[in-house]
């Protein structure tokens, strides 16, 4: 069974640039998770999807973060524009719908200059 | 707002001792709490999830207890190897929705 996948694995940016981060899930897996871990510490939610609707974005930042799930599948997180402060790993995970376990993808590891 | 802290940040030990990592969290309204394992620049794999009925589980080496009353889990690793060094995250909070704490990194020095 293959796992998440995520791409890009690495990102540089400039400050003020767009970036878009793309996942997609195990197959089957209702449930998308959208998380972002900082430097030495635990990761922390951005958004969850069940299938296409985002059921929980409450720590996304609105103003420059957005994401989609457009058929229930794969997703894209973007930001735009880019801030220093948004340098961190960024994490997809996945499971079935109201299960518990989560299974997550090796991330995307964006550096903004 | 739960709040999961894990104690000691890091850890090194020589290669064959058992030891107990440490997570505690502020509100004992949980659902579950769950164990992660993360290699350096990998995602995180789920390691143990202990129902918040539960007081318990085990996975071959690997023991999770959970007290919701003192609002404490312990990561019980038996017979250290080198392949066990990692970063160990507890995750608890509602049921599809996890509060994670910071982890500890640990090195198992053979």
């Amino acid at each position: 069974e293959a796992g998440v996948v995520q791409s890009p694995r690495y990102k540089i940016i400039e400050k003020k640039q767009p970036v878009a981060f793309w996942c997609n899930p195990i197959s089957g897996h209702n449930t998308l998770y959208w998380y972002r871990q900082n430097l030495g510490q635990g990761p922390e939610l951005l958004i969850r999807y069940e299938n296409e609707e985002a059921v929980d974005d409450s720590q996304l930042p609105k103003d420059r973060f957005s994401a989609e799930r457009l058929k229930g599948v794969d997703s894209t997180l973007k930001i735009q524009p880019a801030e220093l402060g948004d340098s961190a790993v960024y994490l997809c995970a996945s499971s079935y719908a109201r299960q518990e376990t989560q299974y997550f993808g090796p991330g995307t590891r964006l550096l903004v200059l | 707002k739960q709040e999961v802290t894990q104690i000691p940040a890091a850890l090194s030990v020589p290669e064959g001792e058992n030891l107990v990592l440490n997570c505690s969290f502020t509100d004992s309204a949980i659902y579950n709490l769950q164990w992660f394992r993360q290699d350096p620049g990998k995602g995180l794999t789920s390691l143990l999830l202990i129902q918040s009925s539960q007081r318990e589980q085990t996975s071959g080496r690997l023991n999770a207890s959970l007290d919701k009353s003192s609002g404490r889990s312990t990561l019980y690793i038996a017979a250290s190897q080198p392949g066990d060094s990692a970063t160990y995250l507890c995750a608890t909070g509602g049921a599809q929705k996890l509060v994670f704490g910071q982890g500890t990194r640990l090195t198992i020095n053979p």
